[in-house]
């Protein structure tokens, strides 16, 4: 079955901190992606990971096929980036469509 | 100047009125997507369009009908209101097809429908 699993599923940090945000998925995925979602509903497509790390601003995701995990890192956190963040994966065997993790409610407080 | 945009942004009707919303990217992308956000905040894919070819099928009530009339719209149309349908609604578009390339999604700022 294809499952991806987010962690943890609520996060409050003081700003400046490290922020690691973790996504576990099942095998036969051909790609991994990191979203973003507003509280004002908006989504904002972060990431799209097949194997390594990407860099964007203060934000870094890595992936780590061998162990089916992707990892979302916030440097300096700063208290604009509370939102949800979403893992989503999308496996070969389900007609490329997309698994979504039940996504980190991140706060950053002042 | 907006990429993909949805509207309305909120709905508002009785249980048993037909209903549209409306989607369109200026992005010039092959591929755009319904998803319903429920009330646990996951996402769930209704439909996929490539080309106004429809690709993606989910298992939803045949009430819901999407409308592509060219690859830069894609409509949701809602006959027949049940309470069960209140949700949030995204559009997204793609630059090609799933399986063919590995591309990004970029969304809508979503329609909340609530029936009452």
């Amino acid at each position: 079955k294809n499952e991806v699993e987010q962690s943890p599923q609520n996060l409050t940090a003081q700003e400046g901190e490290f922020i690691t945000i973790n996504c576990s998925y099942s095998v036969g995925i051909s790609a991994l992606h990191w979203l973003q979602q507003h509280p004002g509903g908006g989504i904002v497509s972060l990431f799209m990971l097949s194997s390594g790390k990407k860099k964007h601003g203060r934000l870094i995701a890595t992936i780590n096929i061998q162990e089916k995990h992707s990892s979302l890192h916030i440097t300096a956190s700063h208290p604009r980036d509370s939102a949800v963040y979403i893992c989503a994966g999308r496996f070969m065997d389900s007609n490329y469509q997309l698994i979504w993790g039940a996504g980190t409610k991140l706060i950053i407080k002042p | 100047d907006t990429a993909v945009s949805q509207t309305p942004k909120y709905l508002v009707t009785q249980m048993g009125n037909d209903k549209s919303i409306k989607c369109e990217q200026n992005l010039g992308h092959d591929t755009m997507y319904w998803y319903k956000q429920d009330s646990k905040k996951f996402l769930k894919i209704m439909f996929s369009y490539n080309n106004k070819e429809l690709i993606i099928n989910e298992t939803v009530p045949n009430r819901f009908s999407p409308k592509s009339p060219d690859k830069a719209h894609l409509n949701l149309h809602i006959n027949s209101l049940e309470l069960g349908d209140s949700a949030v609604y995204f559009c997204a578009s793609s630059p090609a097809r799933w399986g063919h390339r590995d591309y990004g999604y970029t969304f809508g700022s979503g329609t909340r429908l609530t029936v009452v």
